[in-house]
């Protein structure tokens, strides 16, 4: 079974600090995985994904991932965070199948930014 | 194009009322997801059919929770009885099997009280 693991549960930060939120997965096959964001009262939206290819994707909004296959890893980066970043912030992994069977979620990191 | 749409937004009912969340999938799509979010267990995947046929409903509580996909455009999510502690935000998504990429709908916030 597929397992997500999120170091941070809360993190708050000023406004222009970088940012990096942590993620692990548990799975023995191959995998893709997401970052997604829900904003205050709304839904989930995907931020970016992998599947293959260059293990650095960038996403929408100046996110970008570094997929370390080594360490089970999909970290969650950007160089300058802004206030309008406040929100919750999940990892997520399918196997490489692709979306047919479904997303397993981590925990999420609730991500805070000071004016 | 329109997304998944899910009604009601908002759901306020008594303890013991039967609950129907409504799902439209994006047109196109044949694997489609109901997600439960909660403060306690984050997001959890209650079942999931490909092609209108539940797949998995593993993550389906108990017996008191129930999923049907008459048809390509539309599934829903029933509770019958609702308690106190289903209270949670549900959420309807989809998926193309070879988009590998799931879409969610703006969610259904249920209460019971």
């Amino acid at each position: 079974a597929q397992s997500v693991s999120q170091h941070n549960h809360h993190v708050i930060l000023s406004e222009a600090a970088s940012l990096e939120l942590g993620c692990n997965y548990s799975y023995g096959g191959t995998v893709n995985l997401f970052w997604y964001v829900q904003y205050p009262g709304q839904h989930l939206q995907l931020l970016l994904k992998y599947f293959s290819g260059d293990p650095l994707v960038k996403g929408i909004k100046g996110f970008e991932a570094e997929f370390i296959k080594s360490k089970f890893s999909f970290n969650l980066r950007k160089p300058s965070v802004q206030w309008s970043d406040t929100a919750e912030y999940f990892c997520a992994v399918t196997s490489s199948g692709g979306g047919a069977d479904g997303l397993t979620f981590g925990k999420g990191t609730h991500l805070i930014i000071q004016p | 194009d329109a997304g998944v749409i899910q009604s009601p937004r908002h759901e306020v009912t008594e303890m013991g009322q039967e609950v129907t969340l409504r799902c439209k999938p994006i047109s196109g799509h044949n694997s489609l997801f109901w997600y439960r979010q909660t403060m306690m267990r984050g997001l959890e995947l209650l079942i999931y059919f490909n092609n209108n046929v539940p797949i998995d409903d593993s993550g389906m509580p108990e017996d008191r929770f129930s999923a049907k996909m008459p048809n390509a455009s539309f599934s829903t999510l029933k509770i019958q009885p609702s308690e106190p502690r289903d209270s949670a935000v549900y959420f309807c998504a989809s998926s193309s099997t070879d988009g590998n990429t799931i879409y969610f709908g703006e969610g259904s916030w249920l209460t019971v009280v």
